[in-house]
């Protein structure tokens, strides 16, 4: 059984469009990470969560905006979707801050 | 500030050779440091980790990595590497407590038959 869920595996947007990209963990982490990964930039941090809390902030842009409605859950909202968002997002979760990270499968959005 | 370096974007072998993908690390407290390898259309896996004790870490697969405090490096290595092994391999530093997580650029392998 995955360990970790991405929702969804694929998704299209158009420029301009709000999405929502969702992660889960099942095994009982505290800390909770998004990263992204494009053909024009290597592994991206881009936030850090720890009890539901945010912790460290890389990406420039208020237009992405983490969301934890429960622990092991870490959703990210992108507004006004660009087509530089194409990019595979990737969700990982760690037991606490600073100790191995395990990744889930990830979200390959392209923005048209 | 912490940094990790690796050297070689890419790295090409043949099958059944032995394997160094080189990491060096820049912190001033104790870190943590990982390998995962990345195989293609996947996400990250996690091959090995260092916290402390032996410098010698063992993963799975085959490989494993020396922790170097003197020339802060973590190193992996493979004895003799196979086709599958064809991947990009990231190195990572932490620390405990910390959610600061700095990866390296990565080094792409590729093994000949």
């Amino acid at each position: 059984d995955p360990k970790i869920i991405q929702k969804p595996k694929y998704l299209v947007a158009v420029t301009g469009s709000e999405k929502i990209l969702i992660c889960e963990q099942y095994l009982g982490h505290n800390a909770m990470y998004w990263y992204r990964q494009s053909a024009k930039k290597p592994l991206e941090f881009m936030f850090s969560y720890s009890y539901q809390k945010l912790m460290d902030n890389q990406t420039a842009s208020s237009r992405f905006q983490p969301q934890s409605s429960k622990k092991n859950h870490l959703d990210l909202q992108i507004t006004a979707l660009k087509p530089d968002d194409s990019a595979t997002y990737f969700c990982a979760s760690s037991q606490d801050a600073g100790w191995e990270q395990y990744f889930g499968p990830g979200t390959r959005l392209t923005v048209l | 500030a912490q940094s990790v370096t690796q050297p070689d974007a890419r790295v090409t072998v043949s099958e059944g050779a032995s394997l160094q993908l080189r990491c060096k690390y820049s912190y001033s407290g104790t870190p943590y440091l990982f390998w995962y390898v990345q195989y293609p259309r996947q996400g990250l896996q996690l091959l090995l980790k260092y916290y402390s004790g032996d410098p010698v870490v063992q993963g799975v697969n085959g490989f494993e990595a020396e922790f170097s405090k003197s020339n802060s490096s973590f190193h992996l290595r493979k004895a003799s590497v196979h086709w599958s092994d064809s991947a990009v391999y990231f190195c990572v530093l932490s620390a405990k407590g910390t959610n600061k997580v700095v990866f390296g650029t990565g080094t792409r392998l590729q093994v000949l038959p």
